[in-house]
């Protein structure tokens, strides 16, 4: 199975300012079309996870720009450019170039300083 | 509106059995490979099972975890998915979530059906 690792695994930011996790795979996602299926999501207290990035960089409708994601190979990360109160939450990363199975990283916990 | 509602949830002793429903509305279920992610709680996200769309015949994949222990079915007639869950752990105790598969990526979940094996 390929492995993700995420990194902080506890990231506490303030108010207004940039935030920046990174995910890095065991192998490489890109596949054959140049495409890294790999995706951001964001599970705020108490709900059920929400898709923000996929293959990498496409942010779903009706996320925030201030999301972005970028990277491709091995190395991803995901950007916030200035945090607001409701960004708090635990932010995973996840793989599905390589099937079975799709894997998760350990999870980034977000909070205000 | 893609929607996916689970349900059966709820507490098992171990060695029990217990099974949890998926039900799909907004698109066209057929079309779809359909997974289960559990969440223990406090804990990070983990992929159960696939039960694929009808590509010549429906194929399912399991965890090593859960693999001869749990079944995955559906009925494109009903747009239903089914984890059928036997011989159960206290590790098995997690939030049960039914997610869609697009592309590598699961672009829709549902609420979740907390399963708690206790004795």
């Amino acid at each position: 199975d390929v492995i993700m690792t995420q990194s902080p695994l506890s990231l506490p930011v303030t108010l207004g300012q940039p935030a920046s996790i990174s995910c890095r795979s065991s192998q490489s996602l890109e596949g054959r079309s140049g495409n890294n299926y790999l995706t951001w999501f964001q599970q705020r207290p108490g709900q059920s996870p929400r898709r923000l990035i996929y293959e990498a960089f496409k942010r779903d409708s009706g996320v925030p720009d201030r999301f972005s994601g970028s990277g491709s190979g091995t190395d991803f990360t995901l950007k916030i450019s200035r945090v607001e109160a409701e960004d708090v939450a635990i932010y995973y990363c996840m793989q599905g170039s390589h099937w079975p199975p799709y894997t998760f990283g350990q999870g980034t916990k977000l909070e205000i300083k | 509106e893609v929607q996916l509602v689970e349900s059966g949830g709820g507490l098992v002793q171990p060695g029990g059995s217990l099974r949890l429903s998926c039900e799909a509305s907004g698109f066209t279920f057929s079309a779809y490979d359909m997974d289960w992610v559990r969440q223990a709680p406090g804990k990070g996200l983990e992929w159960v099972g696939r039960g694929t769309a009808n590509r010549g015949s429906y194929i399912t994949e399991y965890a090593a975890s859960v693999k001869g222990r749990f079944i995955i079915s559906r009925d494109d007639s009903k747009n239903s998915l089914s984890l059928q869950m036997n011989s159960l752990k206290t590790d098995d105790t997690a939030v049960y979530y039914c997610t869609r598969d697009y592309w590598g990526s699961y672009d829709h979940w549902g609420r979740g059906a907390l399963v708690t094996v206790s004795s």
